[in-house]
């Protein structure tokens, strides 16, 4: 399966500023998994995104997946600190079914 | 309780040396991976083990082994360290075979550094 690509690589804001991040493939998307890790942390799933079109809401985070299933969205709406991480997002598909990730979209807040 | 915990969390060695990371994970899952991430951040996939049969195995120099004695362990052998296995190995877990539906459980990784 080919990878799926995520933009931008690197996302500086002021909090309460809003930010998002991209994930792109050029094939069709069974599902789409988003994780976030924090500095020194481990990725934690935050959502799975199956259907076209669909929009799932987890508090100031919104996320969208493509009505052609070849692209996904993560929305923050006002950035807080809190919020620093890496987000990745991550397709089915590999060679024996496995999870691919992203690169991630590396986010800093400046307070 | 942690659900997937691995150790060490830490691991200093010197090239040329024999280490292994130990993994457990307590969900009950099936399906049991071995990912590394480098200084990119980059999250890519080493082995895969359900039930204790390996079914991915990447492009990984064989001087890596990973060993599942039972389906809550999976345990990863690398010999002859080299300088570029400097990495954070993540374990992780998840209910059935890694289709990409189900949604992966990581543990709290091992960051290795090779002198």
């Amino acid at each position: 399966g080919q990878q799926v690509m995520q933009i931008p690589q690197y996302q500086h804001v002021q909090e309460g500023e809003d930010f998002t991040t991209y994930c792109n493939s050029s094939t069709t998307l069974s599902n789409i998994q988003w994780y976030k890790q924090r500095p020194g942390g481990h990725p934690v799933f935050l959502i799975q995104l199956v259907k076209s079109g669909e929009v799932k809401k987890q508090k100031r985070l919104t996320f969208q997946f493509g009505e052609a299933k070849k692209n996904s969205s993560l929305h923050i709406t006002a950035t807080q600190t809190t919020d620093v991480g890496t987000y990745f997002c991550a397709r089915g598909g590999g060679s024996q079914g496995n999870l691919i990730f992203g690169k991630g979209t590396k986010l800093s807040v400046k307070p | 309780d942690t659900a997937v915990s691995q150790t060490p969390k830490y691991l200093v060695t010197q090239m040329g040396n024999d280490k292994s990371i130990k993994c457990e994970q307590n969900l009950g899952h099936d399906t049991m991976y071995w990912y590394k991430q480098d200084s990119k951040k980059f999250l890519k996939i080493m082995f895969s083990y359900n039930n204790k049969e390996l079914i991915i195995n990447e492009t990984v120099p064989n001087r890596f082994s990973p060993k599942s004695p039972d389906k809550a362990h999976l345990n990863l052998h690398i010999n002859s360290l080299e300088l570029g296995d400097s990495a954070v190995y993540f374990c992780a877990s998840s209910l059935n075979t890694g289709t990409g539906g189900e949604k992966l459980f990581f543990g709290s990784g091992t960051q290795l550094s090779v002198l």
